[in-house]
């Protein structure tokens, strides 16, 4: 069993449309993430979300909206893509007070 | 946060002993170290992590100086399917952010 999936794996779209990745974890964590790596490789952290809360929100776009249904998802929408939005978006999840961070495997988004 | 310095690159033969370097000379007393690794197209996959003492596990070795401003990653026989990116990371306490710097990308030689 997977971990931490995201669907999908891989999505083109145009500029201008909206758009959502989907992120499920079946570790029984309480704390989910959204990292963005872009061409130059750079990890950053977009979100955190502690049992369906927001805690962490990075300096981003507010086209970007996270949405925690259940301690066990967390979802992106993207609103209006631009160019700039193409990149690696992975999902993560670890526990509050855990040192290990477990990533999905990532969806490769290209606006075109 | 506290910043981590990397070499950009390093190349090792396969079957030998890696030593990726990582300086920390910012690193306050209650940062853990932490150690990611990321293969070609995938999503960072945990190595290791530290705070005071040496550590080890089935993956690796973290070998910490001892006034914490260093720290050696050491994977003692190299295979293939360890070229990555092996990222060097400071978290503030148990359960904060983890900031990615630029990473080492580990080449192993056939």
């Amino acid at each position: 069993d997977t971990a931490v999936s995201q669907t999908p794996k891989y999505l083109v779209t145009q500029m201008g449309n909206d758009k959502s990745i989907k992120c499920e974890q079946n570790l029984g964590h309480d704390t989910m993430y959204w990292y963005k790596q872009d061409s130059k490789k750079f990890l950053k952290i977009m979100f955190s979300y502690n049992n369906k809360e927001l805690i962490i929100n990075e300096t981003v776009p507010n086209r970007f909206s996270p949405k925690s249904p259940d301690k066990a998802h967390l979802n992106l929408h993207i609103n209006s893509l631009e160019l700039g939005d193409s990149a690696v978006y992975f999902c993560a999840s670890s526990w509050t007070r855990g040192n290990t961070i477990y990533f999905g495997e990532g969806s490769w988004l290209t606006v075109v | 946060d506290a910043k981590t310095t990397q070499p950009n690159s390093m190349e090792s033969n396969e079957e030998e002993p890696v030593h990726l370097p990582c300086n920390h000379s910012t690193i306050s007393g209650t940062d853990y170290i932490h150690w990611y690794r990321q293969l070609p197209s995938q999503g960072p996959e945990y190595v290791i992590h530290g705070l005071t003492s040496n550590v080890n596990n089935r993956m690796a070795s973290l070998a910490i100086a001892e006034d914490r401003k260093s720290s050696t990653l050491i994977l003692h026989r190299a295979t293939l399917r360890d070229a990555a990116v092996y990222y060097c990371i400071l978290q503030e306490t148990s359960g904060s952010r983890l900031t990615f710097g630029e990473g080492t990308q580990l080449t192993v030689n056939p």
